[in-house]
Order: structure tokens, then C-alpha cells, then sequence
């Protein structure tokens, strides 16, 4: 039971454009969502997150949008640059006693071109 | 400040036969998570740990997993009698907090192989 998926295994964008990639999950309890960055060989970092009471939450290059009636989110990175290229991971928590519990979607390779 | 250590980084293993996996935590989190990544996945919580408690194990499958963070020392993983099926990446977290999320910091992972 896959409770936060990311349908898009890869995304291509040319390096000054915008890059949206997208999750969607099916547990309503989720109510704090994360997005980690990911490069062969290392371990996840985090990037950004957003709390369910908010639907937009930006650092930098960095946004991310919250629609929770879709249970959707999305990550939009402006402009994109050749070192974003990673596999980018979302993922959920239900906050209350999960222990911070991570469910992660399947990640999404981005590759920015100069 | 180091970051979180796992090793070995890399572990070999025959069918039958046992993988201790390490993790050192963040200076000062006491806070201790265990991810797998198996091939073309995302990371599957296993275990989430205190200092010689362990809080929630939900993830673990029932048999050959085990897990603990004592007093002294690093975390450990450990598989006994290994299956090819446990062939994968398995990532530590620490956190200096109960409940913590974005102030997860993740180690490099354990890629084990079994053959």
C-alpha cells in the first residue's frame, strides 16, 4: 500500500527553468509533508516542509505548495541550476505519537541541462 | 560537528549468514531511525529508537531483524540468516528530539549485498 507516491520517475529541465515535481498521498492523517534531496552514494537531506495548516511554504529557489483537498503537493524550483540534478524524495508524517516517522514516495531523478 | 556515521558503507554477505549494520548519531541526539531502500523504492521506516528503548519497531519485519542503541556505543542493525530479498540500501537517522522531522539528519547508508 503505497501512501505517498511520486508518479513521475524522472523529470528533464533545462538549466534557468522552472522544475515542478509532484506527490500525491492517500492517507488524510498525513499532516506535515517533506521534501528531501537525494545524490548517489549519500544519505537524504532535507530540503523544505510544509505544515497541513499552511498551503505554501518558499526558501530561496525553493517552493512548495500544499493542496490538501487534491492531497497533493508539489515542489517548484526556479530557476533550476546543473548541481539540483538528484533524485528528489517527498515525504509525509501524521505527526502525534508517530515518532516522526517518515512515509517516503518513490523519489523522482531530475536532471538539470546547461 | 560530524554528521551521522554509518559503516560498513559497503557489506557482503552469503546466504545464511549475519549483517551488523553501525550507526553513530549526531553529537548530542539521542534519537536514533532506521530506514531500507530496496532497488527502484523509496526509503520503508523500519525502527525508531532511544537510548536503550525501543520506541517503535512497526516497520522491522518479525523475523532476523533486530535492533538496538545502548547506553554506550552506536545503533545497530542486525539481520540474521540473510535472504537475497534483504539485498538493499539501509539508511540511519538521528534527531536531537522525540517526534522530530525536517531535524532529521541522515547518515550515507549500508548497501548490503547478499549473494
Amino acid at each position: 500500500d503505497q501512501q505517498v507516491k511520486q508518479n513521475s520517475p524522472s523529470l528533464s529541465v533545462q538549466e534557468g527553468r522552472i522544475s515542478i515535481l509532484n506527490c500525491d498521498y492517500t492517507n488524510s492523517m498525513f499532516d506535515y509533508f517533506l521534501w528531501y534531496k537525494k545524490y548517489p552514494a549519500e544519505g537524504p537531506t532535507f530540503l523544505i516542509s510544509i505544515s497541513s495548516i499552511k498551503d505554501k511554504n518558499e526558501d530561496g529557489r525553493f517552493t512548495v505548495f500544499l493542496n490538501k483537498s487534491a492531497k497533493h503537493l508539489s515542489l517548484h524550483i526556479v530557476p533550476s541550476q546543473p548541481g539540483d540534478s538528484a533524485v528528489y524524495f517527498c515525504a509525509a508524517s501524521e505527526g502525534g505519537t508517530s515518532y516522526g516517522k517518515l512515509t517516503f514516495g518513490q523519489g523522482t531523478i531530475l536532471t538539470v541541462h546547461p | 560537528n560530524a554528521g551521522v556515521m554509518q559503516n560498513p558503507r559497503h557489506l557482503v554477505r552469503r546466504r545464511g549468514q549475519e549483517a551488523r549494520l553501525r550507526c553513530s548519531p549526531m553529537k548530542g541526539h539521542s534519537h536514533v531511525y532506521w530506514y531500507r531502500q530496496l532497488p527502484e523504492e523509496g526509503l520503508k521506516f523500519m525502527v525508531y529508537l532511544q537510548k536503550e528503548n525501543i520506541i517503535d519497531e512497526s516497520g522491522m519485519p518479525k523475523e532476523r531483524f533486530s535492533a538496538e542503541f545502548p547506553k554506550e556505543g552506536p545503533s545497530i542493525l542486525r539481520i540474521q540468516q540473510v535472504v537475497r530479498g534483504d539485498s538493499a540500501a539501509y539508511f540511519c537517522a538521528s534527531s536531537p528530539y522525540i517526534g522530530s522531522t525536517d531535524t532529521q539528519y541522515f547518515g550515507p547508508g549500508t548497501r548490503l549485498t547478499v549473494l
